[in-house]
């Protein structure tokens, strides 16, 4: 079946540190990557997105991720987080012949100053 | 603000109701999509529709059902509520289904609890 594991379900970390999301999907064909972004009693969020192409994308507000086909993985990393990055991740991704996308459970980030 | 709006934003109803959940998408999108969010499940895709036609369907009950209007917005309606239906629902948009290019545009969700 098609799936996302996120491995980390809560992560804490202190204001400058680096962090990385593991995410793994399970599909064996073309995919497109998401990692969407929900801060408290917010919406979801597009952070960043992989279609093609330069396997290590750029988003929004210093994430990037990495996409290693042979690992069918797509990590989430930020070299430094703040305060503001408190929230919960989710990675997602949709194979080419749908649009539906399968997400994973889910990490709660929390960051303390 | 993704230009996505979801009424109500919190619902309490009692378990064999039936409620409807509306949406709007962005402005020129035509496809809609409905998720589920839960503690149990997290979030699931439920239906999409494009255009006013089911495009395609997921984890969804038979209680539950969904349309599409030529206006574009689109509704849930969730039907015999149990205690296991409480749960987050969003709803997306996208401009049009099928592109290699799409992405979703979120909604703020409406919290649905059934006592």
């Amino acid at each position: 079946a098609q799936s996302v594991s996120q491995h980390n379900h809560h992560v804490i970390l202190s204001e400058a540190a680096s962090l990385e999301l593991g995410c793994n999907y399970s599909y064996g064909g073309t995919v497109n990557l998401f990692w969407y972004v929900q801060y408290p009693g917010q919406h979801l969020q597009l952070l960043l997105k992989y279609f093609s192409g330069d396997p290590l994308v750029k988003g929004i507000k210093g994430f990037e991720a990495e996409f290693i086909k042979s690992k069918f993985s797509f990590n989430l990393r930020k070299p430094s987080v703040q305060w503001s990055d408190t929230a919960e991740y989710f990675c997602a991704f949709r194979t080419y012949n749908t649009d539906k996308l399968i997400f994973g459970t889910g990490t709660r980030l929390q960051v303390f100053p | 603000d993704s230009g996505v709006t979801q009424t109500p934003k919190h619902l309490i109803t009692a378990t064999g109701q039936r409620v409807t959940l509306r949406c709007s998408p962005r402005s020129g999108d035509l496809s809609v999509y409905w998720y589920q969010q839960s503690l149990d499940q997290g979030l699931q895709f439920l239906i999409q529709y494009y255009n006013g036609e089911e495009r395609a369907k997921g984890n969804i009950l038979e209680r539950f059902s969904a349309q599409q209007f030529p206006d574009l917005h689109s509704e849930l309606n969730l039907s015999s509520l149990e205690l296991g239906d409480s749960a987050l629902y969003f709803c997306a948009s996208s401009p049009s289904p099928g592109s290699s290019y799409n992405e979703q545009f979120f909604g703020p969700g409406t919290r649905l609890t059934v006592l």
